[in-house]
Order: structure tokens, then sequence, then C-alpha cells
């Protein structure tokens, strides 16, 4: 059964770094053309994926925000964690980690995600 | 504003069919037939419903079914109950440096 889920601060000051953690079961992160994705959704707004993370250590990050982003992982410990500098208002949301299976381009498990309030 | 174009609503009747259009580009829809769709209901979190524009996970009903024509995705749910009264987004990978690209999403109403 895969399971995954999100932790990290609910509250960020502007211009912090925000660091965010998937901790997931079910699955490996050494088994070839697996992936970790994060994506996340405003309130009342659409989801936007950020980055990816593949078994192979290769990283996908979105064109918009690919330069505060960062992505890494600790198969070992079955964790993703995701990084994203400078941040500000607009990054309120619900941030989720999910599952790419073996060489696709869809995610099938959704961790239950964390909102992330940027306030001062 | 997302990269993908949905009617940001839709509606029908318990029993009715309904459609959700998708429409990208040559970059992304239009692309690859790598387009996947996902349902949300209120405060929960978003379930796949249609991968590789018309294949269906297991255990998802096949009242729910995808297609794609040059840049536009659909989604048709057809035999409408209030159960799928829900926000539905698609999806498409957009190329090797770009993995997902979103709807704006639409909301879908049961009268």
């Amino acid at each position: 059964q895969i399971t995954l889920k999100e932790s990290g601060p609910t509250l960020v000051k502007p211009t912090q770094t925000l660091t965010l953690t998937c901790t997931f079961s079910g699955f490996s992160l050494s088994t070839h053309g697996v992936g970790v994705g994060w994506i996340r959704q405003p309130p009342g707004r659409a989801l936007e994926w950020l980055a990816l993370i593949y078994w192979d250590d290769d990283k996908r990050y979105s064109p918009s925000l690919k330069s505060r982003l960062s992505i890494t992982k600790d198969a070992s410990k079955y964790q993703v964690v995701l990084t994203m500098t400078d941040i500000g208002p607009v990054d309120t949301a619900t941030y989720y980690c999910a599952h790419r299976p073996i060489y696709t381009h869809f995610f099938d498990y959704w961790g239950p995600g964390t909102l992330v309030t940027v306030s001062s | 504003q997302s990269a993908l174009t949905q009617p940001p609503s839709a509606s029908g009747s318990p029993g009715q069919s309904v459609t959700i259009s998708c429409t990208g580009t040559s970059s992304d829809v239009g692309g690859y037939n790598y387009v996947s769709w996902y349902q949300q209901h209120p405060g929960k979190v978003p379930k796949l419903m249609i991968y590789e524009v018309s294949k269906r996970p297991s255990g998802v009903s096949d009242r729910f079914s995808g297609s794609k024509s040059d840049n536009t995705a659909s989604l048709t749910i057809s035999g409408l109950q209030t159960e799928d009264e829900a926000d539905y987004y698609c999806s498409s990978y957009a190329g090797i440096n770009n993995f997902a690209v979103f709807g704006g999403g639409t909301k879908l109403t049961v009268l």
C-alpha cells in the first residue's frame, strides 16, 4: 500500500526559505522509473506542479519557479525534501507530494497535503 | 493563468452526460498522449480518474472516459451521480523539462 505524507512549517515569514519533507512508504525510490513530485494549490485555486525527482536522482522543475526550488531525496529514509527560497504571500498554498509510477507521466497516489501560510 | 484552459464550470442533471474540455497547445496536449484527469472534492486530495488520455485506473467507474483531438482533451462523465459533483483538473506532460502542466479546473455541479 503506497502512502505519502508531507510535513513542515505551517507558518513562514516572507523572504524565508521553506523546507518541506515528504515521507513515503509502500515503494522504493531506488526502483527504476519511479518518481516523487510536489504539487501545490493556493486556497480556492488550481493545482500547480512544482518539481519531480526520479529514482536515478534526475530532477525536473517548473520553469516558472526553477530558480527558487530544490528537490532532493534520501531513498534509504524514504524521504523527499523540497526547498523553496524567497517565500512570499503568493506561495501560501497546500503543498502535496505524490507518487509517479514507473515510466509514466501522472501521479497516482497523493499525500494529504500540508497548508503553508506565508505571513509576517 | 494556468497553462491548460478549462471551462470554469459545468453542470448536468443526474443521469445525464457532461463533457469537460481541456485545451492546450502542440507542446503539451497536442504533442503527447499523456493527458490525465483528477477529481477533487472540497477539502480533499486530488484523485486520478484518467491517465494517458483514456485509460482508467483500477477502481474508477467506467462512467468516466477520456479522449483527445489535436490540442484539446475531453473528460466525459456519463450517468451523472450526485457524488460526481467536484472540481476536475486536467494535466498534460509538456516535455522533458516540464513534467506536468495543469488546467485551471472545472467545477462540476450536479443539479
